[in-house]
């Protein structure tokens, strides 16, 4: 799986929009852009995931480049419960057996 | 909603000590996954299952072992623990394939202290 490269931390103020960036300029055409979190003391979960076009779903939205080399997390009214750390990750098509490989991820901390 | 549960949150474990760490899924997911995530170094995969009696190595399967005797039910055996292995352990399900267009289930995590 491609690497990709986040920033190690960002604050936001509560209820406004969050921008979370992530570089992937060895993405290849049939790796899926996944984003997962991780709220303090928990387990990882799932927040969305895209391959080319934008993609939206109760939690946030994904902005995905036209050369798919870089992408974007968008939370569009932080909270207080949105502070983790946020995992950008590539997974192939094909990906043998479906583990991730997780990088040291954004910490997001969200002041009131 | 998926749901893949851990037997403990929580876990003291003397040195030498056999530990057994349980997960379950309940979507009748193919594969599971266990994890270790340790400050600084941050998730690593331990092992992987990819259906019953099937086993593979992640990268750091060194001092655990793993048993998949039902699909619904993935354990992590410390057959003699040592405080190296005091760390956050996460299980995951993942269905089919794991394929990249699915996403990754994981547990709360089991925080395991050995003294």
């Amino acid at each position: 799986d491609a690497k990709t490269t986040q920033p190690n931390s960002m604050e936001s103020n509560e209820e406004e929009p969050v921008h979370l960036p992530c570089n992937h300029s060895t993405i290849s055409g049939t790796d899926y852009i996944h984003w997962y979190r991780q709220l303090p003391s928990q387990g990882p979960e799932y927040v969305i995931h895209g391959l080319t076009s934008n993609v939206n779903n109760r939690m946030a939205s994904l902005a995905i480049a036209e050369d798919r080399k870089s992408s974007t997390l968008i939370l569009h009214r932080a909270t207080l419960r949105d502070a983790a750390v946020y995992y950008c990750i590539l997974r192939a098509l094909y990906n043998q057996g479906g583990k991730l490989i997780f990088g040291q991820g954004t910490e997001l901390s969200v002041k009131p | 909603d998926v749901k893949v549960t851990q037997s403990s949150r929580y876990l003291v474990k003397r040195t030498g000590e056999k530990v057994f760490l349980e997960c379950v899924q309940d979507m009748d997911h193919e594969n599971m996954f266990w994890y270790r995530q340790d400050p600084g170094l941050g998730l690593r995969l331990i092992y992987f299952s990819y259906d019953v009696k099937m086993k593979e190595k992640g990268d750091i399967p060194e001092g655990y072992s793993v048993s998949r005797e039902k699909k619904e039910r993935f354990s992590l055996i410390l057959e003699s623990a040592s405080t190296n292995q005091t760390s956050m352990y996460l299980c995951a399900s993942i269905f089919g394939s794991g394929g990249g267009s699915y996403e990754q289930y994981f547990g709360p995590g089991t925080r395991l202290t050995v003294t």
